[in-house]
């Protein structure tokens, strides 16, 4: 069974630090990775997606990488805003040979971006 | 705006009624998603629907019962329910169901069952 960890569970740190948020999978027969943000109280915005074979995506100030073999997947955000503070999801699509798959999750890391 | 639109946002219910939620998008996929996310426990997978096919139950109680009319909507049909079932509901979907699109959230329904 595919399971997805997250470290660290919580960041608080001050604006402009560039950081790393980490994310791990047990199961490397994966479809694609994403990374979702999600504001209190709210639904999930996706941030990136990578395919499985793929070793980043880049988005603006973000960047994913994927290292599927050892299944490991960091999001690095550059030039950290106030904005920025949410929770970020890591979650995993996992050939189930069945076709349609949901995602697996972390429980996600709680970033604070302080002023 | 995602597309992805949830009613109620928000419903108490005892132990006892039965209620329904609904969930619509509007991005033309052909998959739909419902998850479960409780406090400090990860985001949980329910059901997958493809093309109005269920093709995934993940071992939810019976208690809790999916239709998809057609591939635009989306609805969790609730019954006699414990406490412990309070969460946030929330609904998904993608281009297709094969796992290789991004998922579209709606903004979820935040469910008590008191």
């Amino acid at each position: 069974k595919q399971e997805v960890t997250q470290i660290p569970a919580a960041l608080s740190v001050p604006e402009g630090e560039n950081l790393v948020l980490n994310c791990s999978f047990t199961d490397s027969a994966i479809y694609n990775l994403q990374w979702f943000r999600q504001d209190p109280g709210k639904g999930l915005t996706s941030l990136l997606l990578i395919q499985s074979s793929q070793r980043e995506q880049t988005s603006g100030r973000l960047n994913a990488s994927l290292d599927k073999s050892s299944g490991r997947s960091t999001l690095y955000i550059a030039a950290s805003q106030p904005g920025d503070s949410a929770t970020y999801l890591c979650a995993v699509s996992t050939y189930s040979g069945g076709g349609a798959d949901g995602l697996t999750f972390g429980k996600g890391t709680h970033l604070i971006i302080q002023p | 705006e995602t597309g992805v639109t949830q009613t109620p946002r928000h419903l108490v219910m005892g132990m006892t009624n039965k209620k329904s939620l609904k969930c619509e998008q509007h991005l033309g996929h052909n998959a739909m998603y419902w998850y479960k996310q409780s406090a400090k426990k990860p985001l949980e997978l329910m059901f997958v629907y493809s093309l109005e096919e269920r093709v995934e139950n993940n071992s939810v109680p019976s208690r809790f019962s999916p239709e998809c009319p057609n591939s635009s909507h989306l609805f969790l049909h609730l019954h006699t329910l414990q406490p412990e079932d309070s969460a946030l509901y929330l609904c998904a979907s993608s281009r297709s169901g094969e796992g290789l699109e991004t998922q579209y959230f709606g903004p979820g329904t935040r469910l008590l069952v008191l």
